[in-house]
């Protein structure tokens, strides 16, 4: 079946530091593949997206490049803020039907300090 | 904004007892979804909906059903709630052919 991969955390870095949280997948087909991120409190929200092999997802300084040759989608951020601390969730889906689920990785918990 | 709501924030219940969660979302999403998040196992599913009366099972459907009689409410039901069944729950919904899931703020239970 499907699954997803996502380094193990914490992950705790210092202010303006460079962010790279790891994902790899496994699936048929060419799955859509998503990061999403959990704010202390609340639910998880979507970050950036990549629908097909090549593409770049970016939002708020984020990236991530759907590389199919290597089945990974890593997390990048050049200069992270304190506001970045959260729970990052790589995540897949393989839609079409009822398959619009998304099958989620354990997730990675970044802490930044000032 | 898509506004997913959940019934409670944190709530706690006593071994044996019937619990319901409720999802409530204002967008006319036609695809309604159940997760537990715990620590070390990440978000996995329960069980999803994509229409009113229709759900299918999630990956760990065992001791929960669910209900959808309307298309904006999807709930969860725990028949006899057991101390294993402590959890965060998060309710999501998406549009039928769209990838993008919708959360709400999650309830965390706690069945003693």
């Amino acid at each position: 079946g499907d699954s997803v991969t996502q380094m193990e955390g914490p992950v705790t870095l210092s202010e303006e530091a460079f962010l790279t949280i790891n994902c790899t997948y496994t699936a048929t087909g060419y799955p859509s593949l998503f990061w999403y991120v959990q704010y202390p409190g609340e639910g998880l929200q979507l970050l950036l997206k990549a629908t097909k092999a090549d593409d770049k997802g970016s939002n708020k300084g984020f990236e991530a490049t759907y590389r199919k040759e290597t089945t990974s989608f890593h997390l990048e951020k050049g200069s992270v803020q304190v506001s970045d601390s959260a729970v990052y969730f790589c995540a897949l889906s393989r839609g079409g039907g009822s398959n619009y689920k998304l099958t989620f990785g354990k997730g990675t918990l970044l802490t930044v300090n000032p | 904004d898509v506004k997913v709501t959940q019934s409670s924030r944190y709530l706690v219940k006593r071994t044996g007892e019937k619990v319901f969660l409720e999802c409530v979302q204002d967008m006319d999403h036609e695809n309604m979804f159940w997760y537990r998040q715990d620590p070390g196992l990440g978000l996995r599913l329960i069980y999803f909906s994509y229409d009113v009366k229709m759900k299918e099972k999630g990956d760990i459907p065992e001791g929960y059903s669910v209900s959808r009689e309307k298309k904006e409410r999807f709930s969860l039901i725990l028949e006899s709630a057991s101390t294993n069944q402590t959890s965060m729950y998060l309710c999501a919904s998406s549009f039928g052919n769209s990838y993008e899931q919708y959360f709400g703020p999650g309830t965390r239970l706690t069945v003693t």
